[in-house]
Order: structure tokens, then sequence, then C-alpha cells
């Protein structure tokens, strides 16, 4: 089975700091890769798909990028809204495996 | 508006069954694959299982296999869960999720339900 490593687990920034979270594979996945934004007691929210595209609505701040076994998601310009749990998820086999998830918190 | 409602959570014992329905509306369910996300208390999201829109193909994760059975009705635009031999560790929010358009069964997903809560409790 292929296993999704995050890092960090937490991380701690200022409204305005350009923000990465990492995402590992344990093996090739291409670019089957989507990245989702949790808030506390809301369901997930698709923010990137396909390594790289942006989901509809979501705010041009955030990226990713990455192909193969590393990943990456960046956002710009961190805003308020934006403190959250972020998950990325692997969609290359018959498992759809989500990364232990990554919370951005407050400086 | 597509959305996804979840229904059918509860308390039950171990060893017990319970079965969760997602009701669909806003898209042309039959042409989207499904599948159901679950989340225990402060953990991270875990993927459960998978269905094409035909409800031809399934998936399961391994920690469920042989005791979770997913299918679908399309007629009623509603996705179910049946989950039998309850344990203590299956305790989770059940989300369903909606798959994208030309997507596979095992895609990224684009809309949520608000999820069900399932406690497994004696």
């Amino acid at each position: 089975d292929i296993q999704m490593t995050q890092s960090p687990s937490t991380l701690s920034a200022s409204v305005g700091d350009r923000v990465t979270i990492t995402c590992r594979a344990s093996q090739s996945i291409s670019s089957w890769l989507a990245w989702y934004q949790q808030k506390p007691g809301k369901a997930p929210k698709l923010l990137i798909y396909k390594a790289s595209s942006l989901e509809s609505g979501v705010p041009s701040r955030f990226s990713g990028s990455g192909s193969g076994t590393e990943f990456t998601l960046t956002i710009s310009s961190l805003q308020p809204d934006d403190f959250a749990t972020y998950y990325c998820q692997q969609y290359n086999s018959y498992l759809g495996t989500f990364g232990q998830g990554t919370k951005v918190e407050i400086k | 508006e597509v959305q996804l409602l979840e229904s059918g959570g509860g308390l039950v014992q171990p060893g017990g069954s319970l079965r969760l329905s997602c009701a669909a509306s806003g898209f042309t369910f039959s042409s989207y694959a499904m599948s159901w996300v679950r989340q225990a208390p402060g953990k991270g999201l875990e993927w459960v299982s998978a269905i094409s829109g035909s409800g031809g193909s399934t998936y399961y994760a391994d920690s469920v296999k042989g005791r979770f059975t997913i299918s679908r009705d399309n007629s009623k635009n509603t996705l179910y869960l049946q989950m039998n031999s309850l344990r203590a560790e299956d305790t989770a929010v059940y989300y369903c999720a909606k798959g994208p358009a030309g997507g596979g069964v095992i895609a990224d997903m684009d809309v949520w339900g608000q999820g069900t809560t399932v406690t497994v409790s004696s």
C-alpha cells in the first residue's frame, strides 16, 4: 500500500507569511494528488487536484507542485481564514490514502 | 446547488450493524463516483470506500474490507454504507464525498457532506 507522509505536523505562522507544506509518497503516484483544507467541526474542502490544478473558487494564493513522490502545497501570503488543517491524498492506487495532516496555527 | 446529506449515524454496540445513507442533489448522481471518508475523534482523515457511477466497481480500505459494503441506488440519488461487525475503532464522523467529472473511481473529492457521527460503544 502507498503511504503518504506530510511535514511538518504543525506549523506556526503569521498573517502574510509564505507557507509550504510537503507531502511524500512511499512510491510514485505520478500527479494523482489532491490537497484539502479542513476547519474544526467542518467537512474538508478541496483546494488542489492533479497535484497543481486549482479547484474552482479557491483563492490563487494557494498553489500545488510536484510529481512522482514529492509534492508541496504553498500559500503565498497567509490570510486569517487560512488557519486550518491541511491534508494531502493520493489516488494513484486502489486506495485513496490521506496524509496525517498539517495544522497551520497562528504564531 | 450540489448537496450531499448524510444520515443514519448513532450509537451502536460492538459487533452491531448500522447503515449510513447519503442523499445527493443538484447533479446527475449516476455519472459520478462516490466515496466514504471517516475521521475518528481528534484524528486525521481516513479513506474508507468508493464506488463507480454505475455501482459496478467498489473498493475498500483494508481496515473495513469484509465488514463494510458500499452501494448506491441511482434511481433514488442515494449512496449507502452498510457497516457490520462494528468495532470501537470504527467510531468516527463519516463523510460522503463526490468524485470529479471524468475522474476515476478513486479520485479527488470535490463536494463533501456535513458528516454523520457513528459511536461504537457498550
